[in-house]
């Protein structure tokens, strides 16, 4: 069955780095996605990236992709306080990225 | 263009009680998506629709029924309220087509419901 997991919580001070991981376990999946949650908001798309991709960069944000271990990454370059949201990965079995497995979504919390 | 959008935002029902919750895109969207969040599991599908007059189930479906009458609309209905459906409830939806860009997803703001 499909299984996506992320960590729940992870705290950074602002200007710093922050690297939010999700493993999956469903080798097949064809896109895999990172969606931002603000407090009282639906999900917004960030990012995503082709399983044939091992690495995407967008702006301050960098994608990486392991496939071999199943591991999904997502890099915040100089965190501000804005980035504070939950953030969520989420896989992809077809190519019209119709059905989406969640992970469980990692708090973000970014100390001034 | 107001995206997606859900109402009620909020709601408050007793056991056994019934509702319906409504979507309505203004994208031209074919493919729509009812998912419920709780805390620490995610999102998780609810039912889901390719197209006017089409349904299909999700991943949880018991417990609730769709109807996509409209292409614009895809309605959620519990017929009979349980405090296990105490969720967030999140609709979306997407082109449905494949290829890089065309099949994001748009969401929502959530309707809160509380079943006592």
């Amino acid at each position: 069955g499909e299984d996506v997991e992320q960590s729940l919580f992870l705290s950074v001070r602002e200007g710093d780095s922050s690297v939010i991981n999700c493993t999956y376990t469903d080798s097949s999946s064809t896109y895999l996605y990172w969606y931002k949650q603000e407090p009282g908001a639906g999900l917004q798309l960030l990012t995503y990236i082709f399983s044939n991709m091992d690495m995407k960069q967008d702006q301050r944000l960098t994608v990486l992709l392991n496939k071999k271990d199943k591991h999904l990454s997502l890099r915040i370059a100089d965190t501000q306080t804005g980035d504070s949201a939950i953030y969520f990965c989420a896989e992809s079995l077809n190519n019209a990225g119709n059905m989406l497995t969640f992970g469980g979504g990692t708090r973000l919390m970014v100390k001034p | 263009n107001a995206g997606v959008t859900q109402t009620p935002k909020f709601r408050v029902l007793k056991t056994g009680q019934s509702m319906t919750l409504l979507c309505a895109q203004d994208m031209n969207h074919e493919y729509m998506y009812w998912y419920r969040q709780d805390p620490g599991l995610g999102l998780r599908l609810i039912h889901y629709s390719v197209g006017e007059g089409t349904t299909a189930k999700g991943e949880v479906p018991d417990g609730y029924n769709v109807s996509r009458l409209k292409k614009q609309n895809f309605l959620l209905g519990l017929e009979s309220a349980a405090p296990s459906q105490t969720s967030v409830y999140f609709c979306a939806s997407s082109l449905g087509l494949a290829g890089a860009g065309r099949h994001e997803q748009y969401f929502g703001p959530g309707t809160r419901l509380t079943v006592t």
